[in-house]
């Protein structure tokens, strides 16, 4: 029972945006909602967390919808280092402080 | 500021075998975790520590036992290795186990169990 709906890949080209979705329908209203990223052979980064406001920090931009049940993970401009697999992820409420991750996206980024 | 580190980096045990996972972070975080990656999936909780001195059972800790040394290291033991717990283990870290804070992870130990 997945906490979590992401596609399984994306392509983009380098320099472009992207825009990687998520779906949380079972988030609570005071659950946040966390994107980390893995590079190849190394462990998940944080990326960038939100509440209800969208979000921006140097690596990218959060924007959660009204109702919280589905955000998107926007990088302005994509580069090959950005080449990763995305984590849409949260704690759902548990009180253990954990991160419950799906399978995430995997970002091709194209020269 | 090394962040979390993990030692060794890669292990092959044989099975029944024993060994310790090492994880350390100089964040003067309060809380720490241990999960597993297995190929193609998510990251699963295995046991976590909220604060020094105590530790709690996760979503997975059957086959393992863990120690919170002092307030930087927290590891985890296999005691009788089996296949199934090959896998790649990453130990994380935050100042608490509240809903807004953010994780570091440590960059992993591959372990592979025959």
């Amino acid at each position: 029972d997945a906490k979590t709906t992401q596609p399984n890949s994306m392509e983009s080209n380098e320099e472009e945006p992207v825009h990687l979705p998520c779906n949380h329908s079972t988030i609570s209203g005071t659950d946040y909602i966390h994107w980390y990223r893995q590079l190849p052979s190394q462990g998940p980064e944080y990326v960038i967390h939100g509440l209800t406001s969208n979000v921006n920090n140097r690596m990218a931009s959060l924007a959660i919808a009204e109702d919280r049940k589905s955000s998107t993970l926007i990088l302005h401009r994509a580069t090959l280092r950005d080449a990763a697999v995305y984590y849409c992820t949260s704690n759902y409420g548990g009180s253990q402080g954990n991160l419950i991750f799906g399978k995430g996206t995997k970002l091709s980024v194209k020269p | 500021n090394a962040g979390v580190t993990q030692t060794p980096k890669f292990q092959v045990l044989k099975t029944g075998q024993s060994m310790t996972l090492q994880c350390a972070q100089d964040m003067n975080h309060n809380s720490m975790y241990w999960y597993r990656q297995d190929p193609g999936m998510g990251l699963r909780l295995i046991y976590y520590s909220a604060s020094e001195g105590t530790t709690d059972k996760g979503e997975v800790p059957n086959g393992y036992n863990v120690s919170r040394l002092n307030k930087r290291e927290f590891s985890l033991r296999l005691e009788s290795a089996a296949p199934s717990q090959t896998s790649v283990y990453f130990c994380a870290s935050s100042f608490s186990t509240g809903r807004g804070e953010t994780q570091y992870f440590g960059p992993g130990t591959r372990l592979l169990v025959l």
